[in-house]
C-alpha cells in the first residue's frame, strides 16, 4: 500500500480541466514539496510539476497546489498529449525515503 | 542537460544477485547537491522507489528493501551501481536510475530485468 493516495483514474474531454489528487499523512504532504511525475505508454517518467514550480519546457496548463494534506496537479484545457500515468512523490522524513503514489491513469476522451 | 543511462544483464537466475550499472553524462557526478537514485517499475504496476546516494557515500534505502540492497559510486568512471541480493520472480521489472534533486529532474531510459530460471 502506497504511502501517498492517488486516484485510479480520470478522464476528461479535450479542453476541459481536470485536477489528480494526492493525499498522504500531514507528516509527508505538510512537510515537503510534492513533484508529478508523467508516464507516457510505459516510457520513461517525466517531471511535470515540482509544489508549484513548472520545469522548463513544461506547458503552462500543468499546475500544482497544496491544502492540507493533499496534493494536487490541475490541467488547465486538456489536451490529447496529456493522456498518460501520473504520479506523485515526497520526500518522508520519518522513513527517510522517497515515496510514490499508486498512479493516477489519465484518460483524453 | 545530464543524461543516465542504465546496463547491465537482463536476465538473472533466482537467488542470485541482480547489479545494474548508471553512466551520467554530460554532466559531474560529483557536482552540487545532487543525489542519484534507482527505482523500479514491475510490468503493470507503479514506480517504487530503491535507494539513493550522495557522492559522499550517504545512502538511504527503501525499507521494504533494506538488507537486500546495496547502492554504490565510483566517481572516477561517473558511475553508481545498484545491487539486489536474493531475487525473486518479484523482483522482475524495469530498473530506471535518476537524478534527486529534491525531485527525481533526470531519468534513464530504463532497463528491463527479468528473474527467471
Amino acid at each position: 500500500q502506497s504511502a501517498l493516495t492517488q486516484e485510479a483514474s480520470v478522464s476528461g474531454t479535450v479542453g476541459q480541466k481536470v485536477t489528480l489528487s494526492c493525499t498522504g499523512d500531514s507528516n509527508i504532504i505538510g512537510s515537503y514539496a510534492v513533484a508529478w511525475y508523467q508516464q507516457i505508454s510505459h516510457g520513461a517518467p517525466k517531471t511535470v510539476m515540482f509544489g508549484d514550480s513548472l520545469p522548463s519546457g513544461i506547458p503552462d496548463r500543468f499546475s500544482g497546489s497544496k491544502s492540507g494534506t493533499t496534493a494536487s496537479l490541475t490541467i488547465s484545457g486538456l489536451q490529447p498529449e496529456d493522456e498518460a500515468d501520473y504520479y506523485c512523490s515526497t520526500w518522508d522524513f520519518s522513513l527517510s525515503a522517497v515515496v510514490f503514489g499508486g498512479g493516477t491513469k489519465l484518460t483524453v476522451l | 542537460q545530464v543524461q543516465l543511462q542504465e546496463s547491465g544483464p537482463g536476465l538473472v537466475m533466482p537467488s542470485q544477485t541482480l547489479s545494474l550499472t548508471c553512466t551520467v553524462s554530460n554532466g559531474s557526478i560529483s557536482s552540487g547537491s545532487h543525489f542519484w537514485s534507482w527505482i523500479r517499475q514491475p510490468a503493470g504496476k507503479g514506480l517504487e522507489w530503491i535507494g539513493l546516494i550522495y557522492t559522499g557515500g550517504t545512502t538511504n534505502y527503501s525499507p521494504s528493501l533494506k538488507g537486500r540492497v546495496t547502492i554504490s559510486v565510483d566517481s572516477s568512471k561517473s558511475q553508481f551501481s545498484l545491487r539486489l541480493a536474493s531475487v525473486t520472480a518479484a523482483d522482475t521489472a524495469v530498473y530506471y536510475c535518476a537524478r534527486w534533486t529534491a525531485r527525481f529532474d533526470s531519468w534513464g531510459q530504463g532497463t528491463l530485468v527479468t528473474v527467471s530460471s
